[in-house]
């Protein structure tokens, strides 16, 4: 069974820059894997931040950004706001289209 | 703009079949832009995809669901559908349709308890 790995936890200074990483199981994360990034706070339905590796959608703060990092999806907030603390969660595409989250990083702002 | 609405029963009895609808409004469903998703996520936990299906009729499962999961389009109606079979208190969740990438669409998320 395919795993989609990410860190559990991170803090982060306000202002601060601050990567998130996505591995897989079966080996190095390509643009092929399509990555996505979710952003989800408590009580509140998830919101799309990246696709396609690095893509943003027109409400995604230009402080995020999408990238490939040494085998791995990554999510890098750059000058983090203290609103930017929530849940951030990676999917990765595989076979043409099954998809897989990762577990999930918990973001502190502190 | 495209919107999206689930809506299905909130309680289902252990063994039966859960099925959620995810109802398509300003936008046709027959549209190649969008890949119709289904996820979930059970309270306090994360995210997990289960099924995404496309116009062009190519279908996806999560392997780990594949055995009891269909996914299905009525473009009659302009709405897919969410079956999965023998549930279990485990599929407990917040079940959420959704088109994900560059035409990202969500629906506001249903619960669904499994429970006698």
């Amino acid at each position: 069974q395919t795993v989609v790995t990410q860190e559990p936890s991170l803090t982060v200074s306000p202002g601060g820059t601050v990567t998130l990483t996505c591995a897989s199981s079966t080996g190095a994360v390509t643009s092929s894997y399509f990555p996505n990034w979710f952003q989800q706070k408590p009580g509140q339905a998830p919101r799309a931040l990246i696709y396609s590796t690095s893509n943003k959608h027109s409400w995604t703060p230009a402080r995020f950004s999408g990238s490939l990092l040494g085998g791995k999806a990554a999510l890098t907030l750059s000058g983090v706001q203290p609103e930017d603390e929530a849940e951030y969660y990676c999917l990765l595409y595989y076979h043409g289209g099954v998809g897989v989250f990762g577990g999930g990083t918990k973001l502190t702002v502190l | 703009q495209v919107q999206l609405q689930e809506s299905g029963p909130g309680l289902v009895k252990p063994s039966q079949t859960l099925s959620l609808t995810c109802t398509v409004s300003g936008g046709s469903i027959s549209s190649g832009d969008y890949y119709w998703t289904w996820m979930r996520q059970p309270a306090g936990k994360g995210l997990e995809w289960i099924a995404r299906t496309h116009s062009s009729g190519k279908t996806y499962y999560s392997p780990s669901l594949k055995s009891r999961v269909t996914i299905s389009v009525d473009t009659s109606k302009n709405r897919f559908s969410l079956n999965l079979s023998s549930v279990t208190a485990a599929d407990t969740a917040v079940y959420y349709c959704a088109s994900l990438g560059a035409m990202d669409v969500w629906g506001q998320g249903t619960t669904v308890t499994v429970s006698s």
